[in-house]
């Protein structure tokens, strides 16, 4: 069936550094592509996606490309903040509910 | 303000204690879904509902039960509480099943003693 996998945190970094989590995904034909949020003490929220082969998703400085010759979506961002502190899930969903990866845990120091 | 309302937000109880976690949405949304989130597993889906009446088991239903009555609320019961039932749990929903974002509730956290 299909899947996702993400890198595995949790991810430290400094304030202003660059930030990337590796996404791949296992399905045939088309996914939608998704990267959710939770910040601590929430539900997940929806950060960005991607619905067809190289479409970029982008919000809050944020960004993730679909490649479908690499079956991969990682999310970038150029500066984190302290307040990027979070856990990211990747996502798919074609003809399906949605699939999450296990989520990826960033803590971003002042 | 579109969201999904869960409560409680926490909640502790004892083996085989009936509860019912409640989930609710105003936004007229067909689908919605109950997870389970746990260290190390990340979300799995408990139940799931398309619409009014309809409702199928997701990947761990276990020692759940689900109903639909009405469009809005989607409440998640436990008959007889385990400790392994222990975890945090979100509701969400989607406009459609598919190829629609979910909006999630902000979790209610059960032990299970």
């Amino acid at each position: 069936g299909d899947s996702v996998t993400q890198m595995e945190g949790p991810v430290t970094l400094s304030e202003e550094a660059f930030l990337t989590i590796n996404c791949t995904y296992t399905a045939t034909g088309y996914p939608s592509l998704f990267w959710y949020v939770q910040y601590p003490g929430e539900g997940l929220q929806l950060l960005l996606k991607a619905t067809k082969a190289d479409d970029k998703g982008s919000n809050k400085g944020f960004e993730a490309t679909y490649r479908k010759e690499t079956t991969s979506f990682h999310l970038e961002k150029g500066s984190v903040q302290v307040s990027d502190s979070a856990v990211y899930f990747c996502a798919l969903t074609r003809n399906t509910p949605l699939v999450f990866g296990k989520g990826t845990r960033l803590s971003v120091i002042a | 303000e579109a969201q999904v309302t869960q409560n409680p937000r926490y909640l502790i109880t004892v083996t085989g204690k009936k509860l019912t976690v409640t989930c609710s949405q105003n936004m007229n949304h067909e689908y919605m879904s109950w997870y389970r989130q746990d260290p190390g597993l990340g979300l799995r889906q408990i139940y799931y509902s398309m619409n009014v009446e309809v409702t199928d088991k997701g990947d761990v239903p276990e020692g759940y039960k689900v109903s639909r009555k009405e469009k809005r609320n989607f409440p998640l019961i436990l008959e007889s509480p385990s400790p392994n039932q222990t975890s945090l749990y979100f509701c969400a929903s989607s406009l459609a099943p598919v190829d629609s974002p979910l909006h999630f509730g902000n979790g209610t956290r059960l032990t299970v003693t």
